[in-house]
């Protein structure tokens, strides 16, 4: 079992639509978890980073954390085309772990 | 400012041969990574940089895998005898480690294909 299980889509909606994308965890340890956006051909941005439990929003991104059930997800709202992607889940044990544990990442379509 | 470049951005090579991979960090990023990412794949990490520290190339999948960063700066990867599992696309990201999280900061990448 990987640590960290994402679903790897294709996941296509219409625009304006609500998207949620989710990971799974097994590592209890981790603390810091991030989201990831990777357009074709380009290298991965970050959207957000959550520490521990808990909700943050920045616009349209919405990152939600349940360290009890060891899952994390992350809505968009409005969907918009431009938001069509790959979008990576990260997690960390701690703010000094370099090491990242990244999800297979979610291809995402938001259709016009 | 510029952002984490890598180059060449495509490579294709033929089975056996050498190819060395390069990347430029975003300037005063004291960490450098290399990452490996192949179709259905996470990101796999292969090496780590910090400082004048030893790098940690526990990431590396055999011993034709080698990184060096020279000056604390630019780095270079080197797959030698190359095999066509090796085709992925490599990613270096740089970050500055200090304070409560640090972003790192990705390059476009280098897709290698191993004919």
């Amino acid at each position: 079992q990987k640590e960290v299980e994402q679903d790897p889509g294709p996941l296509s909606v219409p625009e304006g639509a609500i998207v949620s994308l989710n990971c799974t965890y097994s590592n209890s340890a981790f603390q810091y978890f991030m989201w990831y956006r990777q357009y074709s051909r380009k290298g991965p941005e970050l959207l957000m980073y959550t520490y521990s439990s808990g909700n943050k929003e920045d616009g349209r991104f919405t990152a939600q954390v349940d360290k009890s059930s060891k899952y994390i997800s992350l809505f968009i709202r409005d969907s918009q085309p431009s938001d069509s992607a790959t979008y990576l889940c990260a997690m960390s044990a701690t703010s000094g772990t370099y090491k990242y544990i990244f999800g297979t990442g979610t291809r995402l379509k938001v259709l016009a | 400012g510029a952002g984490v470049s890598q180059s060449p951005s495509n490579k294709v090579t033929e089975k056996g041969k050498d190819v060395e991979l390069r990347c430029d960090p975003i300037s005063g990023h004291t960490a450098l990574y290399w990452y490996r990412q192949s179709l259905g794949q996470g990101l796999e990490f292969l090496i780590y940089f910090q400082g004048n520290s030893a790098p940690d190339k526990s990431g590396l999948p055999s011993d034709r895998f080698s990184a060096e960063r020279t000056g604390g700066s630019v780095s270079t990867l080197t797959i030698q005898r190359t095999q066509q599992e090796d085709s992925a696309v490599y990613l270096c990201a740089s970050q500055f480690r200090g304070g409560t999280y640090n972003e790192q900061f990705f390059g476009p990448g280098t897709r290698l294909t191993v004919l």
